[in-house]
C-alpha cells in the first residue's frame, strides 16, 4: 500500500497571505489528523476529520481550518499568516482514529512564513 | 490534561553502547503508549506501541515495556547502531470518546550514535 503523501513538500510565504496543504491518507483509512512541529511548541495536535466531519479539534486559533472529501484526503488552510506559522505540518491517518490504532504519518509540509 | 515528558536530550552514545531514553506520563484511564522515531528530513515512523498495562512492545531491538503503576513507558536497546540516530517521541492517546485522532506528544530525544 502507498504510504501517506503530503503536497506540497516545501512552500514560502509572507505574512498575510493564505495557505492550503493537502494529504492524502493510507488507502482504506478514513481518519485524517494533521499536527504542528515546531522547535520551540515541539508536536501539537491542530484537528482530526472522519467522513467528513471534524470530531477533535486542539488550541489553535481560528485561522486554522480544514476539511475533508468524500474520498478521505483533506486539506488543511492557514489564512492571514504569521511568521510564528512557520513549521513543519505532519499530516496522519488511521483506520477509525480510534485510540489504540496507530497512526501513520506523511513526510510533512515545511512552511516558511517571510 | 494529558501530558508526556521525556527526559532531557541530546543522547549521545557509542556504538554497541546501552540505550534507555525515560518517558512518563500523565494521563486518567488506559491511554495507549507509542514511540515514534523521526529521521532528519522526515515523518515520524512508528517504533512500537503498548495498548494495556504489563505489555511490551518492541521492534528492531527496541522494547518498552507499558508500567501503569510508576506511568512509565521507557525505551530501551541493548546495542545501539549509527544508523539509529533519530529524534525519538514518546506519545500517548488517551482512552475515551473526545480523543479521536489526537496524540499527545513528548519533546522529543535526539540520539546520536558516534563510530
Amino acid at each position: 500500500k502507498a504510504g501517506v503523501t503530503q503536497t506540497p513538500r516545501y512552500l514560502i510565504k509572507t505574512r498575510g497571505q493564505q495557505v492550503t496543504l493537502s494529504c492524502s491518507p493510507i488507502s482504506g483509512h478514513r481518519s485524517v489528523s494533521w499536527y504542528q512541529q515546531t522547535p520551540g511548541q515541539g508536536l501539537q495536535f491542530l484537528f482530526e476529520y472522519f467522513s467528513e466531519t471534524q470530531r477533535n479539534k486542539g488550541n489553535f486559533p481560528g485561522r486554522f481550518s480544514g476539511r475533508q472529501f468524500s474520498n478521505s484526503r483533506s486539506e488543511m488552510n492557514v489564512s492571514t499568516l504569521e511568521l510564528g506559522d512557520s513549521a513543519l505540518y505532519l499530516c496522519a491517518s488511521s483506520s477509525q482514529g480510534g485510540w489504540q490504532e496507530t497512526q501513520y504519518f506523511g513526510p510533512g509540509t515545511r512552511l516558511l512564513v517571510l | 490534561g494529558n501530558s508526556v515528558t521525556q527526559m532531557e536530550g541530546p543522547v549521545t552514545l557509542s556504538e554497541e553502547a546501552f540505550l534507555t531514553i525515560n518517558c512518563t506520563y500523565t494521563a486518567t484511564g488506559y491511554p495507549s503508549l507509542f514511540w515514534y522515531v523521526q529521521y532528519p528530513g522526515e515523518g515520524l515512523q512508528l517504533l512500537l506501541k503498548a495498548t494495556k498495562a504489563d505489555d511490551k512492545g518492541s521492534n528492531k531491538g527496541f522494547e518498552a515495556t507499558y508500567r501503569k503503576e510508576t506511568t512509565s513507558f521507557h525505551l530501551e536497546k541493548g546495542s545501539v547502531q549509527v544508523s539509529d540516530s533519530a529524534v525519538y517521541f514518546c506519545a500517548l492517546s488517551a482512552d475515551g470518546g473526545t480523543s479521536y485522532g489526537k496524540l499527545t506528544f513528548g519533546q522529543g530525544t535526539i540520539l546520536t550514535v558516534h563510530p
